[in-house]
C-alpha cells in the first residue's frame, strides 16, 4: 500500500483556521486520498476524500496538489470538538484491496480554547 | 438512523479464555471490516466480508483469531486462548458498497479488550 507522512501534532487555537498537511509522494493512479478522524474513546469518523479536484464538505475542505503528491485538510473555524487524531489515507479500490484503510499513526490536534 | 453497534463495549479475559466479539453494521451495508488498534497507534486492518464471505483474512495475526459473518449481517470475531498481546481495542466497520471509492466507512466504537 502507498504510504502517508503526516506531523506527529499540531496546535490550534478556537476559531482559527487549520491546515492539516500529508505528503503521499508515491501514490498511484487507482488512489484515492481519504481523511478520517478519531475522537478520544471513539471509532474513526469519515471526514471527506478526493481523487483530483479540491473538495468541500459540511466538515472541511480538501486541496490536493496538482502533482497529487500532496495533500491538505484545511478545517476552516476549529472548535474544541475538533481535537483528535486526523488519519491520511490513500485507499486503493482496484484489485483485491477491496477498498480496505491502511492507518498510519496520523495527526494529533490540539486546539486550544 | 442507527450506526454501526458493537458488543460488549468492555471486556476483560483471563489468560487461556475464548472470548467473542460482537458487530451489528448498519442495515443493508454490503462490506464489513474488522480492525485491531493497539494504545497508541492506528488501527490495523483484519479481515474483510462481503455480504456472508470473508474475502480477506491477510490481517489475522494467528489461528487463534477467528471470524464470522453467516448471515450476511451481523458479524462476530472470536479469539481463542487469549494472550495478553491481544489486549486492544476491536473495530469493526461496515460500508455500503463493495470496492467503491465513494462509500466511506463507518466505523462502531470499539470494543476494549484486556487480557489479565
Amino acid at each position: 500500500d502507498a504510504k502517508t507522512t503526516q506531523p506527529n501534532s499540531m496546535e490550534s487555537n478556537e476559531e482559527e483556521p487549520v491546515h492539516l498537511p500529508c505528503n503521499h509522494s508515491t501514490i498511484s493512479g487507482t488512489d484515492y486520498i481519504h481523511w478520517y478522524r478519531q475522537l478520544p474513546s471513539q471509532g474513526p469518523e469519515y471526514v471527506i476524500h478526493g481523487l483530483t479536484s479540491n473538495v468541500n464538505n459540511r466538515m472541511a475542505s480538501l486541496a490536493i496538489a496538482e502533482d497529487r503528491k500532496s495533500s491538505t485538510l484545511i478545517l476552516h473555524r476549529a472548535t474544541l470538538r475538533d481535537a483528535a487524531v486526523y488519519y491520511c489515507i490513500l485507499r486503493d479500490v482496484g484489485g483485491t484491496s477491496y477498498g480496505k484503510l491502511t492507518f498510519g499513526q496520523g495527526t494529533i490536534l490540539t486546539v486550544h480554547p | 438512523g442507527a450506526g454501526v453497534s458493537q458488543s460488549p463495549r468492555y471486556k476483560v479475559a483471563k489468560r487461556g479464555q475464548d472470548v467473542a466479539l460482537r458487530c451489528d453494521p448498519i442495515s443493508g451495508h454490503v462490506s464489513l471490516f474488522w480492525y485491531q488498534q493497539a494504545l497508541g497507534q492506528g488501527p490495523e486492518f483484519l479481515t474483510y466480508f462481503q455480504n456472508e464471505a470473508q474475502l480477506d483474512k491477510s490481517g489475522l495475526p494467528s489461528d487463534r483469531f477467528f471470524a464470522e459473518r453467516p448471515e450476511g449481517s451481523v458479524s462476530t470475531l472470536k479469539i481463542q486462548r487469549t494472550q495478553q498481546e491481544d489486549s486492544a481495542v476491536y473495530l469493526c466497520a461496515s460500508s455500503f458498497d463493495r470496492d467503491s471509492y465513494n462509500s466511506p466507512l463507518h466505523f462502531g466504537n470499539g470494543t476494549r479488550l484486556t487480557v489479565t
